[in-house]
């Protein structure tokens, strides 16, 4: 079975770094892409970006270029979204996904989502 | 690249038949047959209802149907029960690898 498992929810201040996990068990991980996905409260969901966790190639949202890093540990299965400094306007839930196929198809299986606080 | 563009709330009573539509350009949904829709309650995972314009991943009820005319795709959702309430959202693949979201579409059930 397919699961995609992500890190529980974080308070943090501006300015502080963060990086939140997503792993993924029941298929192969490294065959397939992870997108991450940005739901700012009481608004709708944006696309970050993507990694391919066989060789970490990323590509990312010109909206999050820059502003996030992605990343992947093929030993664990496991991947990761990162802030190096956090601002109160990234408040928001975060998830990952698996796209089916590839960076052209949809995302098949999901994260739960992790709430990421910002706040003085 | 902007959002594609969706209605923000639909309604219809049980058993009727509603449509969400995704409106693009011919730089995204027009290029593409890489359209895909979710299901989004509040509080739990997206869900993916419709891949490629108009396939069904397994699982998911023959009651959801898509397609495209030219730069818009559409969502049909026919025999509406009361759990088909949710946001839905669309998505279209664009140039230079990237993924373009549609604003969101509030389904509600009367």
């Amino acid at each position: 079975e397919v699961q995609l498992v992500q890190s529980g929810a974080e308070v943090k201040k501006p300015g502080e770094s963060l990086r939140i996990s997503c792993k993924t068990s029941g298929y192969t991980f490294t065959n397939y892409w992870i997108t991450w996905v940005r739901q700012m409260p009481g608004k709708g969901l944006e696309w970050m970006g993507f990694i391919y966790p066989g060789d970490s190639d990323a590509r990312y949202s010109p909206s999050f270029q820059g502003q996030v890093t992605f990343s992947a540990d093929k030993s664990i299965s496991a991947a990761y979204l990162q802030w190096s400094s956090l601002k109160a306007s990234d408040t928001a839930v975060y998830y990952c996904a698996r796209l089916r196929t590839d960076i052209r198809g949809g995302f098949d299986f999901w994260g739960q989502g992790t709430l990421v606080t910002v706040s003085s | 690249q902007s959002a594609l563009t969706q209605p923000a709330s639909v309604s219809g009573s049980p058993g009727q038949s509603i449509t969400i539509s995704c409106i693009g350009t011919s730089s995204d949904i027009g290029a593409y047959n890489y359209v895909s829709w979710y299901q989004h309650h509040p509080g739990k995972a997206p869900k993916l209802m419709i891949y490629e314009v108009n396939n069904r991943p397994s699982g998911v009820s023959n009651r959801f149907s898509g397609s495209k005319s030219g730069n818009t795709a559409s969502l049909t959702i026919s025999g509406l029960q009361a759990e088909d309430e949710a946001d839905y959202y669309c998505t279209s693949y664009i140039s230079s690898s990237a993924v373009v979201f549609g604003g969101g579409t509030k389904l509600t059930v009367l």
